[in-house]
C-alpha cells in the first residue's frame, strides 16, 4: 500500500485541462523531498514527465506542468490530447521507509 | 543508442531463486545510481531496490528485505538482482531504471530518467 495517494482516474475532453493530485505526508513530500512524475501508456515502460517538482525533461510538451505545496503535489495537463491517455505516477522519497515511493497511479481517459 | 535491457525472468516455482540482469549501453554507467522497480499485472509501480554509482549505498524495500540482493559491475555496465525464496506476490514485470543525477549522494531521491522494457517474473507452482 503506497504512502502517496492519487485519484484512481480522471477524464476530460480533448482540449480540456485535468489535474492529478499526489497526497503524501510529513515523512515524504511534506519533508521537502522532491516529487517526480511519470507517464505510462498501455503496454509501455514509464517515461519521466516532470523531475524535481516542476521541471520538464527535453521533449516533454509544455502542456504538462506540475507544482508542490506542503505535503501534496499536482500534475496539470492543459489542452488534453488523445495521446495523453495513459497511467500517471508521482514519486518521492520517504524518510520512515528509507526508500523511494511511488503514488498509487491515476488513469487518464480522453473522452 | 542509450538503452537498458533486462533479462533473466521466467516461470519459477515458489521458494526458488532467480537472478535478473540489466545490460546498460549508450551512457557512462559508472556515473549513475541504478534501481529495480516492479509492476504486478494490472497494478502500480513498486520500487524494489537501488544501488548508488559506486556501490557505497544500497537500499531495499521492506517487502523484499532479506530476500533480495542488488549488485552492479561497472566494468561490465551491468546491474543485477538476486531474489531468493520467491513468493507468488513477487510476480511482475521488473524494470531496470537509471537515476537522472550524476554521481548522486542521496540514493533514491532522484528522478528515474531511463527505463528498460522489463523482464517478466512469474512465480507459480
Amino acid at each position: 500500500q503506497s504512502v502517496l495517494t492519487q485519484p484512481p482516474s480522471v477524464s476530460g475532453a480533448p482540449g480540456q485541462r485535468v489535474t492529478i493530485s499526489c497526497t503524501g505526508s510529513s515523512s515524504n513530500i511534506g519533508a521537502r523531498y522532491d516529487v517526480h512524475w511519470y507517464q505510462q501508456p498501455p503496454e509501455t515502460a514509464p517515461k519521466l514527465l516532470i523531475f524535481d517538482n516542476t521541471n520538464r525533461p527535453s521533449g516533454v510538451p509544455d502542456r504538462f506542468s506540475a507544482s508542490k505545496s506542503g505535503a501534496s503535489a499536482s500534475l496539470v495537463i492543459s489542452g488534453l490530447q488523445a495521446e495523453d491517455e495513459a497511467d500517471y505516477y508521482c514519486q518521492s522519497y520517504d524518510s520512515i521507509l528509507s526508500g523511494t515511493v511511488f503514488g498509487t497511479g491515476t488513469k487518464v481517459t480522453v473522452l | 543508442e542509450v538503452q537498458l535491457v533486462e533479462s533473466g525472468g521466467g516461470l519459477v516455482k515458489p521458494g526458488r531463486s532467480l537472478r535478473l540482469s540489466c545490460a546498460a549501453s549508450g551512457f557512462t554507467f559508472e556515473y549513475y545510481g541504478m534501481h529495480w522497480v516492479r509492476q504486478s499485472p494490472g497494478k502500480g509501480l513498486e520500487w524494489v531496490s537501488g544501488v548508488n554509482w559506486n556501490s557505497g549505498s544500497i537500499d531495499y524495500a521492506d517487502s523484499v528485505k532479506g530476500r533480495v540482493t542488488i549488485s552492479r559491475d561497472n566494468a561490465k555496465n551491468s546491474l543485477y538482482l538476486q531474489v531468493h525464496s520467491l513468493r507468488a506476490d513477487d510476480t511482475g514485470l521488473y524494470f531496470c531504471v537509471k537515476e537522472k543525477k550524476t554521481r548522486g549522494t542521496a540514493l533514491g531521491r532522484y528522478a528515474f530518467d531511463m527505463w528498460g522494457r522489463g523482464t517478466m517474473v512469474t512465480v507459480a507452482s
